[in-house]
């Protein structure tokens, strides 16, 4: 059984064009992340959810927008893609519990690639 | 502001030699310090995490780090290393003021391990 799954592991898409990431995770964590991996691996987040509730919203250009239906699910849409958004996108949850002291788990990774 | 440091980006060593791959964060808090290791193609999946007490933390898959507040590293060894062992190596620091579960990534290590 996957704990964190992503969907689609694949997006190759137009400048322009509005695409969803999906990511669902049976842990039965509170806490739900969006990170971005670029070209060079660095790893940044993106924005969190704690029981259904933004708590973490970094930087981010609004054309993303992070929507969890529920605490298992938390989906990224991004409007009006750009070049620049082409990177690996990852999931990922923790129990909630211990705050900052938290492990993440991780989802396999979605490669957005952007024409 | 917390940063990670991780000075090497590469690391080639080979099968059964010693490796340690170091990170160096920055903080003005007390903080919590993990390694994530991200097999090609693959998510991140945690190797140790220091909280508190003993500096030394043992790991999966045979790797341990030390916690040095004076020195202000976490640098991450292994014994021998195998050829499975290659991967990114990733340096995460927690711990802010507002409490928020944000991890700070380093820009990640790679172990190239050759037979």
């Amino acid at each position: 059984d996957t704990a964190v799954s992503q969907t689609p592991k694949y997006l190759v898409t137009q400048m322009g064009n509005d695409k969803s990431i999906k990511c669902e995770q049976n842990l039965g964590h509170d806490t739900m992340y969006w990170y971005k991996q670029d070209s060079k691996k660095f790893l940044k987040i993106m924005f969190s959810y704690n029981n259904k509730e933004l708590i973490i919203n970094e930087t981010v250009p609004n054309r993303f927008s992070p929507k969890s239906p529920d605490k298992a699910h938390l989906n990224l849409h991004i409007n009006s893609l750009e070049l620049g958004d082409s990177a690996v996108y990852f999931c990922a949850s923790s129990q909630g519990t211990s705050g900052r002291a938290d492990t993440q788990y991780f989802g396999p990774g979605t490669r957005l690639t952007v024409l | 502001a917390q940063s990670v440091t991780q000075l090497d980006s590469q690391v080639p060593v080979f099968e059964e030699a010693p490796v340690e791959l170091r990170c160096n964060y920055s903080s003005s808090v007390s903080v919590y310090l993990f390694w994530y290791v991200q097999y090609p193609n693959q998510g991140l999946q945690l190797l140790l995490k220091y909280l508190s007490g003993s500096t030394l933390v043992k790991g999966i898959n045979g790797f341990e780090a030390e916690f040095n507040k004076s020195q202000t590293s976490f640098h991450l060894r292994k014994p021998s290393v195998h050829i499975s062992d290659t991967a990114e190596y990733f340096c995460a620091v927690s711990g802010s003021e507002d409490s928020s579960y944000k991890l700070i990534f380093g820009s990640g290590t790679r172990l190239l391990v050759r037979p």
